[in-house]
């Protein structure tokens, strides 16, 4: 069964760039899937930041675009995000997560437990 | 992009059924069948309940269902249990590669 898991720091500067990594287990990061990340601040719905194919083809959000960098390393089965330049409204729960795609459409259909990034000096 | 549009909560007595509704535009909700329903039960990370409009992942009660008319997405929770309890946000794939995701529907059993 797919695991992800999230690891990073919990507190991030402003103006820092934070950075995270997202293990994979029981799947491969070659399997076929898209691989992603999504933020929900506190008490808040949730924002798709983007996701990326292990061959490296990769599509953002368009609000974050200009400050959002991802990459997947198939030799350690994990992939990772940095998002540059924050400030306190990137403080949420970042969830790494498996997208299932077709022709037409991908969804989420595995998530991982979230890991709660706060930007402050 | 914008988000999606669902109410902000509905609530019915157990035994109940509710209807959380998504709203987008053709080239979202009202295109393909791209939408996903998932479930986040207060301090835990989101699970799928719904793909591609109407599809149920294994292991997800048969309680749950969707559908979709139009731009509108909606879905149904049967027979409602004190378990249903959770916020719902729905989820759509665009004509640009991207994902959407609505406001969040928070569920109340009565």
């Amino acid at each position: 069964q797919v695991q992800l898991q999230e690891s990073g720091p919990g507190l991030v500067k402003p103006s820092d760039t934070l950075s995270l990594t997202c293990a994979v287990s029981g799947y491969s990061l070659s399997g076929g899937n898209w691989w992603g990340w999504i933020r929900q601040p506190p008490g808040k719905g949730l924002e798709w930041i983007g996701f990326v194919y292990y061959s490296g083809n990769i599509y953002y959000n368009p609000s974050l675009k200009s400050r959002v960098t991802m990459s997947a390393d198939t030799s350690k089965n994990q992939f990772s995000l940095n998002l540059k330049s924050v400030t306190a409204a990137d403080t949420a729960v970042y969830y790494c997560a498996r997208h299932s795609c077709s022709v037409s459409s991908c969804y989420v259909d595995h998530w991982g437990q979230g890991t709660l990034v706060t930007v402050s000096s | 992009q914008s988000a999606l549009t669902q109410p902000p909560s509905v609530s019915g007595s157990p035994g109940q059924s509710v209807t959380i509704s998504c709203t987008g535009t053709s080239s979202d909700v009202g295109s393909y069948d791209r939408v996903s329903w998932h479930q986040q039960p207060p301090g835990t990370a989101p699970k799928l309940m719904i793909y591609e409009v109407s599809n149920r992942p294994s292991g997800v009660s048969d309680r749950f269902s969707g559908s979709r008319s139009g731009n509108t997405a909606s879905l149904t929770i049967s027979g409602l249990q004190a378990e249903d309890e959770a916020d719902y946000f729905c989820s759509s794939y665009t004509s640009s590669n991207t994902l959407l995701f609505g406001g969040g529907t928070k569920v109340t059993v009565l």
